[in-house]
This record gives structure tokens, C-alpha cells and sequence, in this order.
């Protein structure tokens, strides 16, 4: 499986301001996602991330809030942008897997917004 | 909307004792199942996969597959407290459907 380096680990921020959370992987992957877990809640996709092409958002996600950029192979940023308390949440990097199926996980960043 | 349900538990299992976790989803179209464990504060991390009706066995995790009824679980045999997490069952359809994650059983195994 691919090692993937996710940062921050956590923060706690204001309301109103914007968290860039950053993704690494050490071996070159197609497509990237990005996830939020809610306190007591299932992994949620918030969007797909592809090299060189627009990211694709789920129900529920808007560009806007959560602008992503996938500038290579093996980076990806997401942003949460005028944060509130209710995007407290811990969110996750994940890879496809070798049968392009499964998927594996960055360490996660929780995000604590006051 | 394709779900994937589980019971929240808590499930609380003696050591040595077998762990059962179940797991429905409603895409009778769907493909391939995954269980993850997840440690409290730590992200997921894939202990099994399974894509055929019937048994699979990986050391003490054996997943079963049973398409027709639509129901997936994870045995975890001679249970440790090292096993004690939360369990998330997932589904995907085709190789490029998402994937579909339940809400997660936590397992307690009691010393």
C-alpha cells in the first residue's frame, strides 16, 4: 500500500478563516479523495481529485467551500474556506489501492474550528 | 441511495472469544467489500477485502460474503484487546463507483 503523509495532523481555528490541508503520497496515484468524518459518523466523500482536470464534488460539496488542487501525481491540497463550528470534523486523504478499488488512508487532520 | 448499514454497537466480546460483526447494503449491483479498522483518533485502516460469495480467511479475520441477502461480516477469532475498535464496513460497485462506508460497529473485548 502507498504511504501517504497527510498535514496538519490537527488545528483549531477561528471562524471565518480558511485551512489549507495538505497530501502526500510516495508513489504516483490517479486519483485522490478527500474525506470528512463527523464526530460519531461514517467516512463521507467530499470529492475526487484527478491531475490536471477539475476536481469532482459530491452532493452536498461545493467548490467554493472546499477548492482543491491537484497540481501532480503525488500532492493534493483541500481547503476549507470560512470555516464554521459545523466543519469541525476530521478529515482524510485516501488513495486507490493496487485493484483500484480499495482505498487507503492518510493519518487525518481534525479540525476543531471556536 | 446506496447504503451500508451496521449496528453501532457497543459489541462487547471476552478475550479468546469469537467476534461476530455484520454489516447489509442496500446495492444489489454492488462489487466489492471491505472492512476497516479504526482505532480511536486514528484513521482507517484495511484489514480485509473480499469479492466472491463465501469465506475468506487472513490469520484470525475471516470476512463472509453472502450476495443474495445482501449481508457481509467479519469473524475475529481468539479475540484480543488489541481488536478493540471501531469496525467500518464498506461496499463499492464498478471500479469507478465511490465508496460506500457504513457508520461503524465499535467491538469492546473484555480482558
Amino acid at each position: 500500500s502507498a504511504v501517504i503523509s497527510q498535514k496538519p495532523s490537527r488545528d483549531i481555528c477561528q471562524r471565518g478563516t480558511s485551512l489549507t490541508i495538505q497530501c502526500q503520497v510516495d508513489s504516483q496515484v490517479t486519483m485522490m479523495f478527500w474525506y470528512r468524518q463527523q464526530p460519531g459518523q461514517s467516512l463521507t466523500l467530499i470529492a475526487t481529485a484527478n491531475q490536471g482536470s477539475e476536481a469532482t464534488y459530491e452532493s452536498g460539496f461545493v467548490i467554493d467551500k472546499f477548492p482543491i488542487s491537484r497540481p501532480n501525481l503525488t500532492f493534493s491540497t483541500l481547503t476549507v474556506s470560512n470555516m464554521s463550528p459545523e466543519d469541525s470534523s476530521i478529515y482524510l486523504c485516501s488513495v486507490e489501492g493496487h485493484w483500484n478499488t480499495e482505498a487507503f488512508f492518510g493519518q487525518g487532520t481534525r479540525l476543531t474550528v471556536v | 441511495q446506496k447504503e451500508v448499514e451496521q449496528n453501532s454497537g457497543p459489541l462487547s466480546v471476552p478475550e479468546g472469544a469469537i467476534a461476530s460483526l455484520n454489516c447489509t447494503y442496500s446495492d444489489r449491483g454492488s462489487q466489492s467489500f471491505f472492512w476497516y479498522r479504526q482505532y480511536s483518533g486514528k484513521s482507517p485502516e484495511l484489514i480485509m477485502f473480499i469479492y466472491s460469495n463465501g469465506d475468506k480467511e487472513d490469520g484470525r479475520f475471516t470476512a463472509q460474503l453472502n450476495k443474495a441477502s445482501q449481508y457481509v461480516s467479519l469473524l475475529i477469532r481468539d479475540s484480543q484487546p488489541s481488536d478493540s475498535a471501531t469496525y467500518l464496513c464498506a461496499v463499492t460497485g464498478n471500479r469507478d463507483d465511490k465508496i460506500i462506508f457504513g457508520k461503524g460497529t465499535r467491538l469492546h473485548i473484555l480482558p
